[in-house]
């Protein structure tokens, strides 16, 4: 099964509105990432957190790490039309395989 | 280059059929990754390489499935006797180092139908 799950699997908001997103693992992990996926093709990677951080910033991204509860979540403030994508997570285990392991996305719409 | 390069774009092929899929990653970017994604759904890994080592293979789907690497460089996945079911996006990643503490690279992948 997949490490990390997003949820909720869709959303759907008004333009101007934050959107927020959740990811969900179950392993120990390095650090989790968010990547967004435009039509179904080459993901763009958005922000890394560490294992020892709570809190990040990027622009209009916010993401925080829980790592007693294995969550995530990322808060896109103030969106647009173009924030319209798939958003995944990605957690980079401890132990075991080198692998980037995703979660099945967040599919967000942003209605003007 | 610029980017990680992956080819073809879209590749339509019949049952039965071989198909090489190929990537180009982004020079110095020593590991290598091969991710599956079927419509709709998240990424499946598959195979990842640290220069011309494989040691992951463990999401090959079957042994129709086969993956090389020159050097730190181009890489092709081998798929053979296709089936529908192989029907996805094949998305190649690179990093610069190890995977960890590091972003991944994407190519815009290969969409693959097998009909």
């Amino acid at each position: 099964s997949q490490q990390g799950e997003e949820d909720p699997q869709a959303l759907s908001i008004q333009e101007g509105e934050n959107a927020t997103m959740n990811c969900s693992y179950k392993t120990s992990i390095n650090n989790l990432q968010w990547y967004r996926q435009n039509s179904g093709r080459g993901l763009v990677h958005l922000i890394l957190i560490r294992s020892n951080e709570r809190e990040k910033h990027s622009g209009r991204l916010r993401v925080t790490l829980d790592t007693s509860k294995k969550s995530s979540s990322l808060l896109i403030t103030a969106s647009r039309a173009a924030d319209t994508a798939s958003y995944f997570c990605a957690t980079g285990p401890i132990q075991g395989a080198q692998k980037l392991v995703f979660g099945q996305g967040t599919r967000l719409t942003i209605n003007p | 280059g610029a980017g990680v390069s992956q080819s073809p774009s879209n590749k339509v092929t019949e049952k039965g059929k071989d198909v090489e899929l190929r990537c180009d990653p982004i020079s110095g970017h020593t590991a290598l990754y091969w991710y599956r994604q079927r419509l709709g759904q998240g990424l499946e890994f598959l195979i990842y390489f640290q220069g011309n080592s494989a040691p992951d293979k463990s999401g090959l789907p079957s042994d129709r499935f086969s993956a090389e690497r020159t050097g730190e460089s181009v890489s092709t996945l081998t798929i053979q006797r296709t089936q529908q079911e192989d029907s996805a996006v094949y998305l190649c990643a690179c990093f610069r180092r190890g995977f960890l503490g590091s972003e991944a690279f994407f190519g815009q992948g290969t969409r693959l139908t097998v009909v």
